[in-house]
Protein backbone atom coordinates (compact mmCIF):
# COMPACT_ATOMS: atom_id res chain seq x y z
CA UNK A 1 0.00 0.00 0.00
CA UNK A 2 1.01 3.70 -0.28
CA UNK A 3 3.10 4.86 2.25
CA UNK A 4 2.37 8.34 4.34
CA UNK A 5 5.12 10.03 6.23
CA UNK A 6 4.36 12.71 8.90
CA UNK A 7 6.56 15.50 10.48
CA UNK A 8 7.18 16.72 12.23
CA UNK A 9 5.91 13.71 15.13
CA UNK A 10 5.66 16.43 17.75
CA UNK A 11 5.48 20.24 18.11
CA UNK A 12 5.24 22.15 21.07
CA UNK A 13 3.89 25.78 20.42
CA UNK A 14 3.69 29.01 21.90
CA UNK A 15 0.03 30.11 21.75
CA UNK A 16 0.44 32.67 19.36
CA UNK A 17 3.03 31.20 17.46
CA UNK A 18 2.90 29.85 13.52
CA UNK A 19 3.34 26.36 12.73
CA UNK A 20 3.95 24.06 9.37
CA UNK A 21 3.06 20.34 9.31
CA UNK A 22 3.99 18.21 6.77
CA UNK A 23 2.79 15.45 4.63
CA UNK A 24 4.40 13.34 2.30
CA UNK A 25 2.81 10.20 0.46
CA UNK A 26 4.53 7.68 -1.80
CA UNK A 27 2.20 7.37 -4.87
CA UNK A 28 -0.10 9.52 -6.59
CA UNK A 29 -3.84 9.72 -4.82
CA UNK A 30 -7.11 10.73 -5.87
CA UNK A 31 -8.16 11.66 -2.02
CA UNK A 32 -6.41 13.55 0.35
CA UNK A 33 -7.56 15.00 3.92
CA UNK A 34 -6.20 16.76 6.90
CA UNK A 35 -7.88 15.64 10.35
CA UNK A 36 -7.65 16.85 13.86
CA UNK A 37 -7.94 14.31 16.53
CA UNK A 38 -9.36 15.94 19.84
CA UNK A 39 -8.10 14.47 23.28
CA UNK A 40 -11.02 12.40 23.21
CA UNK A 41 -10.59 10.80 20.44
CA UNK A 42 -12.91 12.68 17.93
CA UNK A 43 -11.55 13.19 14.14
CA UNK A 44 -12.86 15.95 12.71
CA UNK A 45 -12.34 16.72 9.13
CA UNK A 46 -10.13 20.25 8.40
CA UNK A 47 -9.57 20.17 5.01
CA UNK A 48 -10.26 17.81 1.80
CA UNK A 49 -7.59 19.10 -0.70
CA UNK A 50 -6.63 16.41 -3.32
CA UNK A 51 -4.51 19.24 -4.97
CA UNK A 52 -4.61 23.63 -5.00
CA UNK A 53 -5.08 25.63 -1.93
CA UNK A 54 -7.33 26.17 0.36
CA UNK A 55 -7.83 28.44 3.79
CA UNK A 56 -10.34 28.13 6.59
CA UNK A 57 -9.98 31.00 9.42
CA UNK A 58 -6.48 30.28 10.90
CA UNK A 59 -5.49 27.36 9.34
CA UNK A 60 -5.09 26.89 5.32
CA UNK A 61 -3.62 23.97 3.61
CA UNK A 62 -1.51 23.20 0.04
CA UNK A 63 -1.28 19.90 -1.52
CA UNK A 64 1.32 20.09 -4.88
CA UNK A 65 0.12 16.27 -6.29
CA UNK A 66 2.70 16.36 -8.47
CA UNK A 67 5.50 16.48 -5.49
CA UNK A 68 3.43 14.18 -3.42
CA UNK A 69 3.54 16.75 -0.52
CA UNK A 70 0.59 18.47 1.26
CA UNK A 71 1.40 20.98 4.24
CA UNK A 72 -1.00 22.68 6.79
CA UNK A 73 -0.41 26.20 7.94
CA UNK A 74 -1.72 26.93 11.85
CA UNK A 75 -1.50 30.54 12.39
CA UNK A 76 -1.66 32.63 15.84
CA UNK A 77 -1.98 28.86 17.49
CA UNK A 78 -4.59 28.92 20.49
CA UNK A 79 -4.62 26.03 22.79
CA UNK A 80 -7.91 24.51 21.54
CA UNK A 81 -5.42 23.73 18.34
CA UNK A 82 -3.71 20.92 20.89
CA UNK A 83 -4.22 17.41 19.61
CA UNK A 84 -3.33 15.40 16.89
CA UNK A 85 -3.25 16.69 13.26
CA UNK A 86 -3.44 13.28 10.63
CA UNK A 87 -3.24 13.16 6.65
CA UNK A 88 -4.91 10.74 4.83
CA UNK A 89 -4.76 9.53 1.11
CA UNK A 90 -6.89 7.17 -0.39
CA UNK A 91 -5.09 5.10 -3.39
CA UNK A 92 -6.78 2.01 -5.00
CA UNK A 93 -10.05 2.45 -3.34
CA UNK A 94 -8.48 2.60 0.02
CA UNK A 95 -7.54 4.94 2.69
CA UNK A 96 -4.01 4.94 4.30
CA UNK A 97 -3.03 7.55 6.81
CA UNK A 98 -0.02 8.72 8.02
CA UNK A 99 0.96 8.79 12.26
CA UNK A 100 0.56 12.01 12.87
CA UNK A 101 1.71 15.24 14.34
CA UNK A 102 1.07 15.41 17.89
CA UNK A 103 0.82 19.47 18.69
CA UNK A 104 0.30 21.24 22.33
CA UNK A 105 -0.09 25.01 22.27
CA UNK A 106 1.21 26.38 25.90
CA UNK A 107 -0.97 29.13 26.90
CA UNK B 1 -29.25 16.04 13.71
CA UNK B 2 -27.39 14.58 10.98
CA UNK B 3 -24.51 11.73 11.90
CA UNK B 4 -22.80 9.17 12.87
CA UNK B 5 -23.19 7.32 15.94
CA UNK B 6 -21.44 4.45 17.79
CA UNK B 7 -21.92 2.17 20.47
CA UNK B 8 -21.38 1.78 22.86
CA UNK B 9 -18.15 4.35 23.96
CA UNK B 10 -16.32 1.51 26.20
CA UNK B 11 -16.57 -1.86 26.15
CA UNK B 12 -14.81 -4.90 27.78
CA UNK B 13 -14.80 -8.24 26.83
CA UNK B 14 -13.27 -11.17 27.92
CA UNK B 15 -10.99 -13.34 25.76
CA UNK B 16 -12.09 -15.83 23.46
CA UNK B 17 -15.48 -14.22 23.17
CA UNK B 18 -16.92 -12.03 20.26
CA UNK B 19 -18.10 -8.94 20.29
CA UNK B 20 -20.21 -6.40 17.74
CA UNK B 21 -19.39 -2.93 17.56
CA UNK B 22 -22.04 -0.78 16.34
CA UNK B 23 -22.01 1.97 13.69
CA UNK B 24 -25.34 3.79 11.93
CA UNK B 25 -24.86 7.27 9.75
CA UNK B 26 -27.91 9.42 8.72
CA UNK B 27 -26.35 11.06 6.29
CA UNK B 28 -27.51 8.89 3.49
CA UNK B 29 -23.90 7.86 2.72
CA UNK B 30 -23.27 5.24 0.39
CA UNK B 31 -19.76 4.24 1.66
CA UNK B 32 -18.78 3.58 5.61
CA UNK B 33 -15.82 2.38 6.92
CA UNK B 34 -14.02 0.78 9.86
CA UNK B 35 -10.82 1.63 11.12
CA UNK B 36 -8.79 0.40 14.18
CA UNK B 37 -6.24 2.82 16.39
CA UNK B 38 -3.92 1.79 18.60
CA UNK B 39 -2.17 4.18 21.15
CA UNK B 40 0.65 6.68 19.32
CA UNK B 41 -0.85 5.38 15.83
CA UNK B 42 -2.42 6.41 12.76
CA UNK B 43 -5.72 4.79 11.53
CA UNK B 44 -5.17 1.41 9.97
CA UNK B 45 -8.42 -0.06 7.58
CA UNK B 46 -10.21 -2.71 8.67
CA UNK B 47 -13.30 -3.01 6.16
CA UNK B 48 -15.90 -0.89 3.85
CA UNK B 49 -18.49 -1.14 1.98
CA UNK B 50 -19.27 1.71 -1.10
CA UNK B 51 -22.92 -0.33 -1.37
CA UNK B 52 -25.33 -1.93 0.64
CA UNK B 53 -24.38 -5.42 0.70
CA UNK B 54 -20.93 -5.42 -0.69
CA UNK B 55 -17.87 -4.90 1.48
CA UNK B 56 -14.22 -5.35 1.00
CA UNK B 57 -11.52 -6.37 3.05
CA UNK B 58 -8.64 -3.27 4.38
CA UNK B 59 -5.34 -3.92 5.50
CA UNK B 60 -5.92 -5.68 8.22
CA UNK B 61 -9.32 -7.89 8.12
CA UNK B 62 -8.07 -11.10 9.57
CA UNK B 63 -9.82 -11.64 12.71
CA UNK B 64 -13.03 -9.35 11.49
CA UNK B 65 -16.38 -9.41 10.07
CA UNK B 66 -19.04 -7.38 9.02
CA UNK B 67 -22.67 -7.00 7.55
CA UNK B 68 -24.07 -4.44 5.15
CA UNK B 69 -27.73 -4.90 5.01
CA UNK B 70 -28.65 -1.78 5.33
CA UNK B 71 -27.72 1.79 3.87
CA UNK B 72 -27.34 3.75 7.41
CA UNK B 73 -26.02 0.41 9.45
CA UNK B 74 -21.92 -1.15 8.86
CA UNK B 75 -21.68 -3.04 12.35
CA UNK B 76 -18.19 -4.87 13.07
CA UNK B 77 -17.84 -7.86 14.93
CA UNK B 78 -14.57 -8.42 16.60
CA UNK B 79 -13.78 -12.33 16.36
CA UNK B 80 -11.89 -14.67 18.79
CA UNK B 81 -9.32 -15.03 16.04
CA UNK B 82 -8.51 -11.77 16.53
CA UNK B 83 -5.09 -11.90 18.52
CA UNK B 84 -4.94 -8.32 19.77
CA UNK B 85 -8.22 -6.44 19.96
CA UNK B 86 -7.88 -4.23 22.41
CA UNK B 87 -8.00 -0.95 20.74
CA UNK B 88 -9.92 2.23 19.45
CA UNK B 89 -11.98 1.79 16.87
CA UNK B 90 -13.75 4.21 14.33
CA UNK B 91 -16.41 4.41 12.11
CA UNK B 92 -17.14 6.76 8.89
CA UNK B 93 -18.64 7.42 5.78
CA UNK B 94 -19.08 9.74 2.70
CA UNK B 95 -20.40 9.49 -0.55
CA UNK B 96 -17.98 7.75 -2.19
CA UNK B 97 -14.44 7.42 -2.63
CA UNK B 98 -13.35 11.19 -3.81
CA UNK B 99 -15.14 13.01 -0.91
CA UNK B 100 -14.85 14.03 3.00
CA UNK B 101 -14.79 11.12 5.45
CA UNK B 102 -16.90 11.66 8.62
CA UNK B 103 -16.22 9.95 11.89
CA UNK B 104 -18.14 8.83 14.66
CA UNK B 105 -16.76 9.20 18.26
CA UNK B 106 -15.32 6.04 18.44
CA UNK B 107 -15.58 2.66 20.60
CA UNK B 108 -12.99 1.71 23.02
CA UNK B 109 -12.70 -2.15 23.52
CA UNK B 110 -10.80 -3.77 26.16
CA UNK B 111 -10.04 -7.37 26.18
CA UNK B 112 -9.52 -8.74 29.44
Amino acid sequence: GIQVEQSPPDLILQEGANSTLRCNFSDSVNNLQWFHQNPWGQLINLFYIPSGTKQNGRLSATTVATERYSLLYISSSQTTDSGVYFCAVENNNQFYFGTGTSLTVIP
Amino acid sequence: DGGITQSPKYLFRKEGQNVTLSCEQNLNHDAMYWYRQDPGQGLRLIYYSQIVNDFQKGDIAEGYSVSREKKESFPLTVTSAQKNPTAFYLCASNRGLEDTQYFGPGTRLTVL
